[in-house]
């Protein structure tokens, strides 16, 4: 059965500081990982990433995938209050219905 | 704009009745799919369709169904059958054949069982 871990469940910082969200997974027929942001409502892209150690960057966020290990971090520096989500990570693997397991999310609340 | 649009945002439903949640997409995408989200947990995938006329289970189908009669339109009906409705409910659409694992998401609709 394919599975996506993330950790920390939460995590509580100040604006300012530097956050590291880890994604393990272990899923057959591996063909991509997925980052998300949900504030309340619709999940909305942020990276996907499909070889190891090539960095994805927007701004203060980056996600880099380590496929020999099978886990991804997504990195947020200078968090800032709007950071404050939950983020999650998704798997696809190879087939004709491109379906993502999704793990369980990390609830990161960022104090001003 | 595009984008993808469901109703309603929130619907209450009595034990016994079923309720139908809707999802459009003018993005011309060929694949939709369902998702429940409980409190504290990750996406559960209910049911995906890839074109027309078509679709299959996802993980969790028992008490739901769905049509994919037209491309930017992917009804899911919740039945009595289902023992534990209430929960978010997501709507995602992707370009899908070989052209991209990223999925877009709906707003959402929170259904409630009083």
């Amino acid at each position: 059965e394919d599975k996506v871990v993330q950790s920390p469940l939460s995590l509580v910082v100040h604006e300012g500081d530097t956050v590291t969200l880890n994604c393990s997974y272990e899923v057959t027929n591996f063909r991509s990982l997925l980052w998300y942001k949900q504030e309340k409502k619709a999940p909305t892209f942020l990276f996907m990433l499909t070889s190891s150690g090539i960095e994805k960057k927007s701004g203060r966020l980056s996600s880099i995938l380590d496929k020999k290990e099978l886990f991804s971090i997504l990195n947020i520096t200078a968090t800032q209050t709007g950071d404050s989500a939950v983020y999650l990570c998704a798997v696809s693997h190879s087939g004709s219905a491109r379906q993502l397991t999704f793990g369980s999310g990390t609830q990161l609340t960022v104090l001003p | 704009d595009g984008g993808i649009t469901q109703s309603p945002k929130y619907l209450f439903r009595k034990e016994g009745q079923n309720v139908t949640l809707s999802c459009e997409q003018n993005l011309n995408h060929d694949a939709m799919y369902w998702y429940r989200q409980d409190p504290g947990q990750g996406l559960r995938l209910i049911y995906y369709s890839q074109i027309v006329n078509d679709f299959q289970k996802g993980d969790i189908a028992e008490g739901y169904s769905v049509s994919r009669e037209k491309k930017e339109s992917f009804p899911l009906t919740v039945t009595s059958a289902q023992k534990n409705p209430t929960a978010f409910y997501l709507c995602a659409s992707s370009p899908g054949g070989l052209k991209t694992d990223t999925q877009y998401f709906g707003p959402g609709t929170r259904l409630t069982v009083l």
